[in-house]
């Protein structure tokens, strides 16, 4: 079975420092993995995703994250936060065999001046 | 824009009663999905249809039911509504059966309050 465990429900940085949103998967196949942003009273969109190619991946608005398969961690970073990136961050696990996802509870990044 | 609508984005209604919510998938998308996404349970898997047909089930009570018509819009059907039924709905789209590949493409939701 597959799981998403997302370690922090709530970080706070100031802008111009680093950001780090930490997540593990648990599964017993080769994963996809993603990272979603949700904005206040917004859909949710895709930040990006992982499905085996290159180990770190970029998306939009600076954002990376590494797949480590040792650790079981796909943690999202990004250099440097700006005031938009205050947000909801979800990380979601699908197995390729079941073709399930499942969302993490999230985590609410709050972004100081 | 996501290219993905959901209607009504807001909805206040009483207990016992019957609402209908509506999503048009992303043009070419054959795939929409409907979650829910409460303060409490976070964001809950409801219910996927692929061209017109049920392609995965979730947390989806008995009262609530779902359908994709032949023109690929989705309506999410609540009945006998229960406070707890208060929460956000979103329907999500993408091009195939299978996810694992793709993305999903998020409408903006909408906003069920049962009083």
């Amino acid at each position: 079975a597959q799981s998403v465990t997302q370690l922090d429900s709530h970080v706070s940085v100031s802008e111009g420092t680093p950001v780090l949103l930490r997540c593990n998967y648990s599964s017993s196949y080769s994963p996809s993995l993603f990272w979603y942003v949700q904005h206040p009273n917004k859909g949710l969109q895709l930040l990006l995703k992982y499905t085996s190619a290159a180990t770190l991946v970029k998306g939009i608005n600076g954002f990376e994250a590494e797949f480590k398969k040792s650790e079981t961690s796909f943690h999202l970073t990004k250099p440097s936060a700006h005031m938009s990136d205050a947000a909801e961050y979800f990380c979601v696990v699908s197995d390729r065999r079941d073709d399930k996802i499942i969302f993490g509870k999230g985590t609410r990044l709050h972004i100081l001046p | 824009d996501s290219g993905v609508t959901q209607t009504p984005k807001h909805l206040i209604t009483a207990t016992g009663q019957r609402v209908t919510l509506r999503c048009s998938p992303r043009s070419g998308d054959l795939s929409v999905y409907w979650y829910q996404q409460s303060l409490d349970q976070g964001l809950q898997f409801l219910i996927q249809y692929y061209n017109g047909e049920e392609r995965a089930k979730g947390n989806i009570l008995e009262r609530f039911s779902a359908q994709q018509f032949p023109d690929l819009h989705s309506e999410l059907n609540l009945s006998s509504l229960e406070l707890g039924d208060s929460a956000l709905y979103f329907c999500a789209s993408s091009l195939h059966g299978t996810v694992n590949t793709g993305e999903l493409f998020f409408g903006e939701g909408s906003r069920l309050t049962v009083l």
